[in-house]
């Protein structure tokens, strides 16, 4: 069974400090990563993915994630935050090696950026 | 816009009302799929169409009821609900179900209130 933890519910950070969204996952074969956000009453829009190759991804809007197999963590960040960064953000994998076909999601965090 | 467009945003609906939610896609996807995005819970997959062919069914009430009629297009018809299901549902498209290095992409979402 594949699983995706993201274990902060919210994120505080100020305008222009550096943020981190975190997320971990667990899955049997290769880790396909995602990351999503979404505006109020708005649905996910796709930010980026890791699949295979360089760890450091980059994606929309200036973030970009971090892939770490040993610690099996796929953790969003952005040097300089904005206060229209404040969203929720979804972290999901798939089974790259067979398994479900079912993109996992992790719950959602809220992340905050203040003035 | 993501190439997925739901309708109606916003519906209001009375238990005993019938009402359809509907999504369209126009991004060549083989793939559709019903969320249900309640507040305080991780996404829940409702339904999983690939080329038209219903291949998930998560254990849904009767009262929600899918349809897709083409690749292109997807209902979700709602009969006797209840206030429990009053939430933000939302529809998105992939690729097809068994490419799993492909991000979804999302409608903008329907929210439902039922009273």
């Amino acid at each position: 069974a594949q699983s995706v933890a993201q274990p902060e519910d919210q994120v505080n950070v100020a305008e222009g400090n550096p943020l981190t969204v975190k997320c971990t996952y667990s899955v049997s074969g290769n880790p396909y990563l995602f990351w999503y956000v979404q505006y109020p009453n708005r649905g996910l829009q796709f930010l980026l993915k890791y699949i295979t190759g360089d760890n450091l991804v980059k994606g929309s809007y200036g973030f970009e994630a971090e892939f770490n197999k040993s610690q099996t963590s796929f953790h969003l960040k952005k040097p300089s935050a904005l206060v229209s960064d404040s969203a929720l953000y979804f972290c999901a994998v798939r089974d790259g090696s067979g398994g479900s076909y079912i993109p996992t999601f992790g719950r959602g965090t809220s992340l905050i950026v203040h003035p | 816009e993501t190439g997925v467009t739901q309708t109606p945003r916003h519906l209001v609906m009375g238990m005993t009302n019938k009402k359809s939610l509907k999504c369209e896609q126009h991004l060549g996807h083989n793939a559709m799929y019903w969320y249900k995005q309640s507040a305080k819970k991780p996404l829940e997959l409702m339904f999983v169409y690939s080329l038209e062919e219903r291949v998930e069914n998560n254990s849904v009430p009767s009262r929600f009821s899918p349809e897709c009629p083409n690749s292109s297009h997807l209902f979700l018809h709602l009969h006797t609900l209840q206030p429990e299901d009053s939430a933000l549902y939302l529809c998105a498209s992939s690729q097809d179900v068994g490419t799993r290095n492909t991000e979804a992409f999302f409608g903008q979402g329907t929210r439902l209130t039922v009273v």
